[in-house]
């Protein structure tokens, strides 16, 4: 069972939609991150969250936009997206932002871009 | 800048057979190193980590022991189960407490 929780698991979406992806962590952890991960590359970092402030943008295209109202939830808004989006979208926390500190992840969003 | 290398996959071994899985890493000052495990439709767990050099991480009958000289982290089990397949991943986080860095991960699958 895992604490970070995140919806849905699989969605498909046209290019021209707008949809967003949820994560709530359950651990009572300070930082939050969303990275992307596509086949046969290492996980990409995407954004980084530290006590609902945005401390990372690891040079993301905006049509993806990250949100984060507080240290539970993190939400990727996604508009207009490409083909080569399509990937598994993963939520991770850690309970803080530093080198020790192993992150947990969340079971992903598989995303299928039309 | 700071990069992890796996070896590539996939390993196929059978049931009580040694594993090793390679794993090195460029990083400035002193990272601390993890291996994470991901089953079929799972997020990334963190099956073991160490901090410092000579540091030995060990989890679930699985070790690795962090090398500064020979910048390395392989992973490593005595007798695998089939219950071990998965996709595992070698990461480090600098000193500076930048988010992981993954390699490309490695899968492993075991046969009874």
């Amino acid at each position: 069972e895992t604490g970070v929780t995140q919806t849905p698991r699989h969605l498909v979406m046209g290019m021209t939609n707008k949809k967003s992806l949820k994560c709530e962590q359950h651990l009572g952890h300070n930082a939050m991150y969303w990275y992307k991960q596509s086949a046969k590359k290492p996980l990409e970092l995407m954004f980084v969250y530290n006590f609902k402030e945005q401390t990372e943008n690891n040079s993301v295209p905006s049509r993806f936009s990250p949100e984060c109202p507080n240290s539970s939830h993190l939400f990727l808004h996604l508009h207009t997206l490409q083909p080569e989006d399509s990937a598994l979208y993963l939520c991770a926390s850690s309970q803080e932002r530093g080198p020790n500190q192993p992150q947990h992840f969340g079971d992903g969003t598989r995303l299928s871009i039309l | 800048g700071n990069s992890v290398t796996q070896m590539e996959g996939p390993v196929t071994l059978s049931e009580e057979a040694f594993l090793t899985i390679n794993c090195t890493y460029t990083a400035t000052g002193y990272p601390s190193l993890f291996w994470y495990v991901q089953y079929p439709g799972e997020g990334l767990q963190l099956l073991l980590k160490a901090t410092k050099a000579d540091d030995k991480g060990s989890n679930k009958g699985f070790e690795a022991t962090y090398r500064k000289e020979t910048t390395s982290f392989h992973l490593e089990k005595g007798s695998v189960q089939v219950s071990d397949s998965a996709v595992y991943f070698c990461a480090l986080s600098n000193q500076a407490g930048t988010a992981l860095i993954f390699g490309k991960g490695t899968t492993l699958s075991v046969s009874s």
